[in-house]
């Protein structure tokens, strides 16, 4: 399994402003996701980080609103831009190794935007 | 098309009790499924997961889940409830497939323990 840390575990933040999400992987994976949860709902994933290149984002997800950034196999950025209220929900970085498409994730990022 | 259901998006039982959780799975081909928790402010953990083979699978903390492929079902169980249990879980399905197959979640179920 992997290990997978995030950072910061929680922001509060000014509308209009971006922050940026770190996520590390302790172990090499094929694959990494960003995903919101929204308070009391399930996971939307965002986009696949690819590294090296351009994310693949999901439906209703644009790369100017979430630029996404993966350099090597163990980490990637997700930044959040141009905040608004409808912003704050919690950002899930995960980790998919090899077999069964078996996902590890990230303690979370929890974002309040005012 | 791949699709979770998870019936009961609120579940209480009393410590001791029979913990059961629902899912139901809709795939175009055969499975992997998964069950994973999470405890407030934190992140998701894998409980248990099916791939091939056996149809009861064992996970951590006591729980287990039996894929039932007639029934489209892989409802999530634990014998005795205990106040730890305190969590949402949920259900995911992937295709069955070489190489990377999208993972899709159901809408969770959080699971109140009452003393």
């Amino acid at each position: 399994s992997a290990v997978i840390s995030q950072k910061p575990s929680r922001d509060i933040c000014q509308r209009g402003t971006s922050l940026t999400i770190q996520c590390q992987v302790d172990s090499q994976v094929t694959m990494m996701f960003w995903y919101r949860q929204q308070p009391g709902q399930s996971l939307t994933l965002i986009a696949t980080a690819n590294q090296g290149s351009e994310a693949t984002y999901e439906s209703g997800f644009v790369i100017d609103k979430f630029p996404i950034s993966r350099p090597n196999l163990t980490f990637s950025t997700l930044t959040v831009s141009n905040m608004s209220p409808e912003d704050s929900s919690i950002y899930l970085c995960s980790g998919q190794g090899t077999a069964y498409n078996e996902q590890f994730f990230g303690p979370g990022t929890r974002l309040t935007v005012l | 098309a791949q699709s979770v259901t998870q019936l009961g998006s609120h579940v209480s039982v009393s410590e001791g009790a029979l913990v059961l959780l629902r899912c139901n799975y809709s795939s175009s081909v055969p499975p992997y499924l998964f069950w994973y928790v999470q405890y407030p402010n934190q992140g998701l953990q894998l409980l248990l997961k099916y791939t091939t083979g056996a149809t009861l699978v064992k996970g951590i903390n006591g729980f287990e889940a039996e894929f039932k492929k007639s029934e489209t079902s892989f409802h999530l169980t634990k014998p005795s409830a205990h106040m730890s249990d305190a969590a949402e879980y949920f259900c995911a399905v992937s295709p069955y497939s070489g190489g990377y197959q999208k993972v899709t979640f159901g809408t969770g179920t959080k699971l109140q323990v009452i003393p």
